[in-house]
């Protein structure tokens, strides 16, 4: 079974530029999780989508950054523009939905990693 | 709202011999999860092993065990005969049963190494 997939793995932006990142989940996950880790920090929940709807995203700078995932399968996660303490780990995650016991666990994609020059 | 607490920054083992993570958390429900999960320098996150709070047996998978310590809110993670392959961040977390939102709240992290 594929894991989550996310790409690019590196991006290096100067502040007040645009950037994007995509996650792919696995197959048939239908939660999917965005998270940001700061350098020696843990992750942080920026949004979760249940299919296509948003669950929470009370943590998401809403001025800067956006998300969505369109058809409830891949999505993207949007800074615009940037700023230095964006500087971060990029973490997405996907599971199965609630009440789905053990199997709700969820998996991580390897991140991207970006650097706010 | 809920927190998780690792005040241990790094930790040090020996090969072979066995290490205690330590981990507490603050809640106010009485049903939740809770986790490890070990970042190797890939980033790669990946689930050590979970605890269903309203189970009073401590949670095992082969070398991994925790302790815990609902009333002490205390999760501790126990890797006996520790290998070179488990030098990573290991992160404790906390996941709430009520409602929908199925976010994990994490602490900071403890860096373990492991020397050969």
């Amino acid at each position: 079974e594929a894991g989550v997939a996310q790409s690019p793995r590196y991006k290096i932006i100067e502040k007040r530029q645009s950037v994007a990142f995509w996650c792919n989940p696995i197959s048939g996950h239908a939660t999917l999780y965005w998270y940001q880790q700061i350098l020696g920090q843990g992750p942080k929940l920026l949004i979760q989508f249940q299919n296509n709807g948003v669950v929470d995203d009370s943590q998401l700078p809403k001025d800067r950054f956006s998300a969505e995932r369109l058809k409830g399968v891949d999505s993207t996660l949007k800074i615009q523009p940037a700023k230095l303490e964006d500087s971060a780990v990029y973490l997405c995650a996907s599971s199965l939905p609630r009440g789905a016991g053990k199997t709700d666990t969820q998996y991580f994609g390897p991140g991207t990693r970006l650097t706010v020059l | 709202a809920q927190t998780v607490t690792q005040s241990q920054p790094e930790m040090s083992v020996q090969e072979a011999e066995t290490v205690t993570l330590s981990c507490t958390y603050d809640t106010s429900e009485s049903d939740y999860y809770l986790f490890w999960y070990k970042q190797p320098p890939s980033r790669q996150m990946i689930l050590v092993i979970r605890q269903e709070a309203y189970k009073q047996q401590n949670a095992t998978e082969n070398r991994f065990s925790v302790n815990f310590q609902k009333a002490a809110k205390s999760f501790s993670l126990k890797i006996s005969d520790s290998q070179l392959g488990d030098a990573a961040m290991y992160f404790c977390a906390y996941r709430s049963v009520a409602g929908a939102n199925s976010k994990l709240t994490f602490g900071k992290g403890i860096t373990l190494s492991v020397r050969p």
